[in-house]
């Protein structure tokens, strides 16, 4: 089955410095990645997601981007606010309807003002 | 509000006992799953349902039960706990690619 590693388990960074997560996959056939935010004390939201026909997506100040060769995908958050402080998880998919999701272990960002 | 809701949302209790943690949506959606999530392993899924009356395995299901009587409850059975239930436990559903998390039910198995 799927297996999804990140890097790293913990990060900080300074106020309005870039953050990078990365992610890596096992199955080919995986076609769906999204990203979801865990605040404190709440279940994960996705914040942004790919689909494996496209090699890079962008919303405001973050953006994902998807090597399908190399079987990676990263996240990246510029210009960070303390705000951004919460856990990162990634995930994969290869069932019909994006539904199976298997998850990384999860990125501690912490944003220092 | 679109939400899903679970109950307890902390909850200790001790070896053997039976316990019931509830979950339902109110966004009509058929997919339901339950997760554990534990310091440097992740989101972990237990189980599933793709609608009413259809349930399956996910990766960890040893040690749990569920049953999808009704579209909008997924309640999450630990017929006999044991100490390495003790978790952190998220409800979630979906209709398409988004899931939507409940909040989280801390169980701590003595």
């Amino acid at each position: 089955g799927e297996n999804v590693e990140q890097h790293p388990s913990t990060l900080s960074v300074q106020e309005g410095d870039s953050a990078v997560i990365k992610c890596t996959y096992s199955d080919s056939a995986s076609n769906y990645f999204p990203w979801y935010k865990q605040e404190l004390g709440k279940g994960p939201q996705l914040i942004i997601d790919i689909r494996s026909n496209v090699g890079e997506k962008k919303d405001q100040r973050i953006a994902v981007t998807l090597n399908k060769t190399a079987k990676h995908f990263s996240l990246h958050i510029t210009e960070t606010q303390p705000e951004d402080s919460a856990v990162y998880f990634c995930a994969a998919s290869n069932s019909p309807g994006f539904q199976k999701l298997v998850f990384g272990t999860g990125t501690r960002l912490l944003v220092s003002p | 509000e679109a939400q899903v809701t679970q109950n307890p949302r902390y909850l200790i209790t001790v070896t053997g006992k039976k316990l019931t943690v509830t979950c339902s949506q109110n966004m009509n959606h058929e997919y339901m799953s339950w997760y554990r999530q534990d310091p440097g392993l992740g989101l972990r899924q237990i189980y599933y349902s793709m609608n009413v009356e259809v349930t399956d395995k996910g990766d960890v299901p040893e040690g749990y039960k569920v049953s999808r009587k009704e579209k909008r409850n997924f309640p999450l059975i630990l017929e006999s706990p044991s100490p390495n239930q003790t978790s952190l436990y998220f409800c979630a559903s979906s209709q398409g690619l988004e899931m939507f998390f409940g909040p989280g039910t801390r169980l701590t198995v003595l």
